[in-house]
């Protein structure tokens, strides 16, 4: 069965550094999603993306995030200066279709954590 | 706006006992509802959801919700709770006015005793 793919499984970074957050989501899925999970709090919509654009982003999603699919596999979260906050797990999601009616697919997850 | 409430941080059944996960919700308009399931170290994974029609739906691992619209509820329930049924379940929400953004619940901690 197809799955989402996330890399790294778990980044340590430095306050203040770059980080790159990479998924692959499902081959024919069209809209892609970035949520974060602090530890022990609940999953937090970060992101929706279709047809090279943002659909929609939370308040969380400032101007510190970004979000690119460069290629026709790859889709990446990047967080252009990290700050101790941003320790979290982030979750990359796929869904086949548009609309609010279908399920999303989730990546097992990258573990953040900075330092 | 829209918001999920799972009143309980952890439910406690023993195997082979029926369970329930509670789920309530606010939403303008009418809601699409989804139970999520996740394991150690792993994504969510979808169980079921509800878009419209019977207010029963029945999902994976033999995981059913029930509805209610006078209530906002939307309860996750299993006849028979199997040890491996342990996880987190999140309850989600998404409003069918055109938005891609989907609200979760806090989760709740299911242990399932042999």
């Amino acid at each position: 069965e197809p799955e989402v793919t996330q890399t790294p499984s778990h980044q340590v970074t430095q306050m203040g550094q770059e980080v790159i957050l990479r998924c692959v989501p499902i081959s024919n899925h069209l809209y892609f999603y970035w949520y974060r999970q602090i530890l022990g709090q609940k999953v937090e919509f970060l992101v929706s993306f279709y047809n090279n654009e943002i659909s929609e982003k939370s308040e969380i999603f400032d101007d510190q995030f970004s979000v690119e699919r460069p290629d026709g596999s790859n889709f990446t979260l990047k967080i252009r200066s990290t700050k101790l906050e941003d320790s979290a797990m982030y979750f990359c999601a796929s869904s086949p279709f548009s609309g609010g009616a279908y399920e999303q697919y989730f990546g097992p997850g990258t573990r953040l954590t900075v330092t | 706006a829209q918001s999920v409430a799972q009143p309980e941080d952890q439910v406690n059944v023993a195997e082979g006992n029926p369970l329930t996960v509670k789920c309530t919700y606010s939403v303008s308009g009418n809601p699409y509802l989804f139970w999520y399931v996740q394991y150690p170290n792993r994504g969510l994974q979808f169980l079921l959801k509800y878009i419209t029609g019977d207010n029963l739906v029945k999902g994976s691992y033999g995981f059913e919700a029930e509805f209610n619209k006078s209530q906002t509820s939307f309860h996750l329930k299993k006849p028979s709770a199997l040890v491996s049924d342990s996880a987190l379940y999140f309850c989600a929400v998404r409003a069918n006015t055109g938005g891609f953004k989907t609200i979760f619940g806090a989760g709740t901690r299911l242990f399932v005793k042999a």
